[in-house]
């Protein structure tokens, strides 16, 4: 079955710390790949995305994301984390039909 | 950027009730609209996808007749939880398609339900 997997439940890092939150998939077409944020009590906001091209994508504030279409992988990565992600983080993915799958979502907590 | 709105953000009802979430597109024209449940410390699961002027898509497992779905138009949808029940309590967020960029989907904030 078609399935989006994040490795990690939570994360705690120390400010400064640099992230890779994993992402893995399981659908064998073309797909669209995207990372959201929800910060506490806010609503899902796309950090980034990656539909065809340079399969290394720079988002907002410093996150980029890199598609290995042979590890069926889109990790998101930040050099240095600050306090204010904290938040919960999901790897979505979806096919040319428009169906948007999560992953299970990644709690962030980074310490002052 | 295209924003997404629900109404309302929280709501409380009696077991039995019935109860009415909307779900609009704000600046633009949506294709699609999508409804998803999500639990706590889990993920979001999509219920159904909903087009324009035609019936519901719901994901296997979701109850058609008890999460009814009307898009009446291409900016608003509604999901309607009839009879609800306290396992029925969730956060229910819909996402809406952009027209034209059809392959990325814009969240509203989330409506809370809790069925007492």
């Amino acid at each position: 079955a078609q399935s989006v997997s994040q490795h990690n439940h939570h994360v705690i890092l120390s400010e400064a710390a640099s992230l890779e939150l994993g992402c893995n998939y399981s659908y064998g077409g073309t797909v669209n790949l995207f990372w959201y944020v929800q910060y506490p009590g806010q609503h899902l906001q796309l950090l980034l995305k990656y539909f065809s091209g340079d399969p290394l994508v720079k988002g907002i504030k410093g996150f980029e994301a890199e598609f290995i279409k042979s590890k069926f992988s889109f990790n998101l990565r930040k050099p240095s984390v600050q306090w204010s992600d904290t938040a919960e983080y999901f790897c979505a993915v979806n096919e040319r039909n428009n169906d948007m799958r999560f992953g299970a979502g990644t709690r962030l907590t980074v310490k002052p | 950027g295209a924003v997404v709105s629900q109404h309302p953000s929280r709501v409380i009802c009696k077991s039995g009730t019935s109860v009415k979430i909307e779900c609009r597109s704000l600046d633009f024209q949506a294709t699609t609209m999508f409804w998803y449940r999500q639990f706590p410390k889990k993920s979001l699961m999509l219920m159904a996808t909903s087009n324009e002027g035609s019936k519901a898509t719901y994901e296997q497992g979701v109850e058609k007749d008890k999460f009814l779905i009307n898009h009446a138009s291409l900016t608003l949808s509604t999901l309607t939880v009839t009879s609800a029940h306290p396992e029925d309590s969730s956060f229910y967020i819909c996402s809406a398609n952009d027209r034209i960029y059809s392959y990325e989907q814009y969240f509203g904030p989330g409506t809370r339900l809790t069925v007492t």
